[in-house]
């Protein structure tokens, strides 16, 4: 079955500097690749997603890259703001074949002021 | 409905006690998950509905967990003799539909056993 992989684990930046999170999945199969942003006794929030057929996507101070051969993706976030402080989770789906989610272990963001 | 709500919130319950988790999904979703989230780790996949169809079950850790969804909107996780290492947050998500991809997630529920 799919495994992904997730680092760092932990992450600290200045406000304003640009944070990276990289994932690696194993299935080839795999073909939706979203983001999640989980604050302290909330469930994870849908913050950027990408498909297989797109190699680059951008949202305001978030984007995702995607690189299939490789098959790993990874989210940017620019101009951190303290607010941004959060666990983020990757996943993979190989969507319409089974749509679950196979989630990475997170990554901890600390955005200093 | 505004999000995926669930209930209850907090759950503490006594080692071999039985719990009901609830899910309403966003109204109109037709696909449903439930996810197990041990603390400090992603969620993990237990089963997914679409409509009243459980289409896959194979994240269930044991036949002591059961779900339902009856109607194809509110959906329940069952869980007998309920035992420590069940203890977790138990999220559930729904989205429009098959390959639609975007889970929205219900704010969990975290079950305590003592």
């Amino acid at each position: 079955g799919e495994n992904v992989e997730q680092h760092p684990s932990t992450l600290s930046v200045q406000e304003g500097d640009s944070a990276v999170i990289k994932c690696t999945y194993s299935d080839s199969a795999s073909n939706y690749f979203p983001w999640y942003k989980q604050e302290l006794g909330k469930g994870p929030q849908l913050i950027i997603d990408i498909r297989s057929n797109v190699g680059e996507k951008k949202d305001q101070r978030i984007a995702v890259t995607l690189n299939k051969t490789a098959k790993h993706f990874s989210l940017h976030i620019t101009e951190t703001q303290p607010e941004d402080s959060a666990v983020y989770f990757c996943a993979a789906s190989p969507l319409y074949n089974t749509d679950k989610l196979i989630f990475g272990t997170g990554t901890r963001l600390q955005v200093f002021p | 409905g505004a999000g995926v709500s669930q209930s209850p919130r907090y759950k503490v319950a006594k080692r071999g006690q039985d719990v009901a988790l609830r899910c309403d999904p966003i109204s109109g979703h037709v696909s449903l998950f439930w996810y197990q989230q041990a603390l400090g780790q992603g969620p993990e996949f237990l089963t997914y509905f679409q409509n009243e169809a459980q289409l896959d079950k194979s994240g269930l850790p044991s036949d002591r967990f059961f779900a339902e969804r009856p109607e194809g909107s509110v959906s329940t996780l069952k869980i007998q003799r309920t035992q420590q290492e069940d203890s977790a947050v138990y999220l559930c998500a729904s989205t429009r539909g098959t390959g639609s991809g975007d889970q929205y997630f219900g704010p969990g529920t975290r079950l305590l056993v003592l």
